[in-house]
């Protein structure tokens, strides 16, 4: 079976554009998450999508968007880009929301350099 | 509030050499906590867990005891290897997301 598959790989963007970021999760998994690393740090939650609705969102500004589609993939979008937002953008699946036991699954990520 | 703190790096060991790695943790009530690896270029991989007071994760020659008392979750190996070179990462679960540390980079010399 495939695991969580994150495209495009690597971006680059400038400042004030737009970019989306895309990600498949694990056949079977309905909840997706996605998380911004910067260099030298590590993953910081940026929303939890399960079963095509918002269950969680962490401290980034409105111009951070996302969805999921009825198929369980989902987009993240950024828009306004700042320089700020270059760091690896990290998608995770697990087959439910929340709960001890919830294990996330995390794909290659994408590499997202804004100049 | 929830948070993890891991020692600084880089940890730099000859191969053979034992290994730790510490990791503290501050959540309300008894999480989940997770050691996880990023080889370089690559996302995170799931290396061990554990779910409860006193429980062993273990995987691939790598341990770590859940310790409620000292709020801790410590990642050890008795021999590490030179393909052990990576980032580890500490987390808990806090309701709908992980909570990392910031990492420590392990380099392992032949």
């Amino acid at each position: 079976d495939a695991g969580v598959t994150q495209s495009p790989t690597h971006l680059i963007k400038t400042r004030g554009q737009h970019v989306t970021l895309r990600c498949s999760p694990i056949s079977g998994h309905k909840s997706v998450s996605w998380y911004q690393q910067v260099l030298g740090q590590g993953p910081q939650f940026i929303f939890q999508y399960y079963e095509k609705e918002e269950r969680g969102r962490g401290n980034f500004p409105d111009r951070f968007s996302a969805r999921q589609f009825p198929n369980y993939s989902s987009e993240l979008n950024v828009n306004a880009l700042l320089l700020g937002d270059s760091a690896l953008y990290l998608c995770a699946s697990s087959l439910r929301s929340g709960g001890k036991n919830t294990e996330a699954f995390f794909g290659q990520g994408t590499r997202l350099t804004v100049v | 509030g929830n948070s993890v703190t891991q020692m600084e790096g880089p940890v730099t060991l000859s191969e053979e050499a034992f290994l730790t790695i510490n990791c503290t943790y501050t959540a309300t009530g008894y999480p989940s906590l997770f050691w996880y690896v990023q080889y370089p270029g690559e996302g995170l991989q799931l290396l061990l867990k554990a779910t409860k007071a006193d429980d062993k994760g273990s995987n691939k020659g790598f341990e770590a005891t859940y310790r409620k008392e000292t709020t801790s979750f410590h990642l050890e190996k008795g021999s590490v290897q030179v393909s052990d070179s990576a980032v580890y990462f500490c987390a808990h679960y806090n309701t709908d997301k992980l909570i990392f540390g910031t990492g420590t980079r392990l380099q392992v010399f032949p």
